[in-house]
């Protein structure tokens, strides 16, 4: 089943430039991640936020977690060039923790140089 | 050099034919999933496996088989029953929380 639910947009943006993405769950969770999809290629997982966390932070990315409203945003700081892909939200349930992940439909973000 | 392999990359399928997507980690990774992915939506999980000679049906089972006779490898048929194979379909391994993703196969239809 589906959970992870990204806002649908195609996000473009210039070089320099923040770009955020949001994403929305249903039921509860032990953890979600985030992972970026670069075209035709398989995905590489960018950040992991446990549900009793609230904020983190790995380089130019910052996740936040909010369990209330069952939502979570990706923020990419001073985006380049090579940000250019599609970024997807993975919700790890409560019900079957890591063994069965649910993504989103992915957000197309293009940093124009 | 550590990884997960997908072959082929491009595969064509006839009418009526099953095929198999081949899947090969050297991650020593217990756990190895496939996913199917149609442009515009995201990941749907078909098969998931957590341990040799074990495997679950996902979501989207129906049409597909797999096996795991070995740890390393996670083959993947697409049978005839399922009559609208074409998409983009990954393989993952995962440790703790995380997966890891092949570089996927395109399937299309003849």
């Amino acid at each position: 089943s589906q959970q992870g639910e990204e806002d649908p947009q195609a996000l473009s943006i210039q070089e320099g430039e923040n770009a955020t993405m949001n994403c929305s769950y249903k039921t509860s969770i032990n953890n979600l991640q985030w992972y970026r999809q670069n075209s035709g290629r398989g995905l590489v997982h960018l950040i992991l936020i446990r549900s009793n966390e609230r904020e983190k932070h790995s380089g130019r990315l910052r996740v936040t977690l909010d369990t209330s409203k069952k939502s979570s945003s990706l923020l990419i700081t001073a985006s380049r060039a090579a940000d250019t892909a599609s970024y997807f939200c993975a919700t790890a349930p409560a019900t079957y923790g890591n063994n069965r992940l649910a993504f989103g439909k992915g957000n197309q973000v293009v940093v124009i140089p | 050099d550590g990884g997960i392999t997908q072959s082929p990359k491009y595969l064509f399928r006839k009418e009526g034919q099953n095929v198999t997507l081949s899947c090969e980690q050297n991650l020593n990774h217990d756990a190895m999933y496939w996913y199917r992915q149609d442009p515009g939506q995201g990941l749907r999980l078909i098969y998931y496996s957590q341990i040799v000679n074990d495997f679950q049906k996902g979501d989207i089972a129906e049409g597909y088989s797999v096996s795991r006779e070995k740890k390393e490898s996670f083959p993947l048929t697409v049978t005839s029953a399922q009559k609208n194979p074409t998409a983009f379909y990954l393989c993952a391994s995962r440790t703790g929380e995380k997966l890891f993703f092949g570089s996927g196969t395109q399937l299309s239809v003849l």
